[in-house]
C-alpha cells in the first residue's frame, strides 16, 4: 500500500460546489503539507502543518482551508470553487531531523472546475 | 528569502546524451537541495538531496548532482539518457521548512 494516498484521484466540480481533497499518510511523519501545480508555475504550498494543533498558511491559502484531524489525516477544502482554481493537487509529509527534511508526496487529485 | 531558478522550462536530449538541468539557488544560510522527479501521471519521487555532507551527491537512476557554493548552483547530470527519463524535473530549496520549489524543467528524450 501506498505511504501517502489522496482522494479522490480525479474530480469534476461546478463553480460555487463546496469539494474536500483527502490526504492520508501511514508514515508516521507529523508535518504535512498541500500544494497545487499549474503548467509552467511549478508546485506552490497552499497550507501546512507541522502537527495536529499547529496549521500555517502557504504562499497562496486564499480560498482554501484545512483541517488536520489526527496525525495521519489533512484535508483541502475549496469553500467556493471557481476555475482558477483548476489544478493538480499534491499532498507530501515529512519527517524533519535535525535541519534535513525529506518530503514524500502522494500521487495527487486532478481537479477541474467548471 | 530563499529561491530556486531551474534555466529551461523544457530541455530535449538524444538517447545516449549527456543530461544537463540546471538549477541556481538563493539562499542566506548554507541550503538542503532538492531534486525531485515527476513521471506522467505520478507524484513527486525523491531523486537526490544535497545535506552538506559532500557536494557530489549521486541519486537514483544513474542521476548526481554537485553543489557550487561560488557559483550557487546545483545542477543535474545524468552521463547517458534513457526513453524512460522523460519526465519533470524540480529542483528544490529549504533553508528552514517548507521547501521552496523551482518551476520544473520538462526533459524529452529523443529515439
Amino acid at each position: 500500500d501506498a505511504d501517502v494516498t489522496q482522494t479522490p484521484r480525479n474530480r469534476i466540480t461546478k463553480t460555487g460546489k463546496r469539494i474536500m481533497l483527502e490526504c492520508s499518510q501511514t508514515k508516521g511523519h507529523d508535518r504535512m503539507y498541500w500544494y497545487r501545480q499549474d503548467p509552467g508555475l511549478g508546485l506552490r504550498l497552499i497550507y501546512y502543518s507541522f502537527d495536529v494543533k499547529d496549521i500555517n498558511k502557504g504562499e497562496i491559502s486564499d480560498g482554501y482551508s484545512v483541517s488536520r484531524q489526527a496525525q495521519a489525516k489533512f484535508s483541502l477544502s475549496l469553500e467556493s470553487a471557481i476555475p482558477n482554481q483548476t489544478a493538480l493537487y499534491f499532498c507530501a509529509t515529512s519527517d524533519l531531523q535535525g535541519r534535513e527534511e525529506t518530503q514524500y508526496f502522494g500521487p495527487g487529485t486532478r481537479l477541474l472546475v467548471l | 528569502a530563499q529561491s530556486v531558478t531551474q534555466l529551461g522550462s523544457h530541455v530535449s536530449v538524444s538517447e545516449g546524451a549527456l543530461v544537463l538541468l540546471r538549477c541556481n539557488y538563493s539562499s542566506s544560510v548554507p541550503p538542503y537541495l532538492f531534486w525531485y522527479v515527476q513521471y506522467p501521471n505520478q507524484g513527486l519521487q525523491l531523486l537526490l538531496k544535497y545535506t552538506s555532507a559532500a557536494t557530489l551527491v549521486k541519486g537514483i537512476n544513474g542521476f548526481e548532482a554537485e553543489f557550487k557554493k561560488s557559483e550557487t548552483s546545483f545542477h543535474l547530470t545524468k552521463p547517458s539518457a534513457h526513453m524512460s527519463d522523460a519526465a519533470e524535473y524540480f529542483c528544490a530549496v529549504s533553508e528552514d521548512t517548507p521547501l521552496v520549489f523551482g518551476k520544473g524543467t520538462r526533459l524529452s528524450v529523443i529515439a
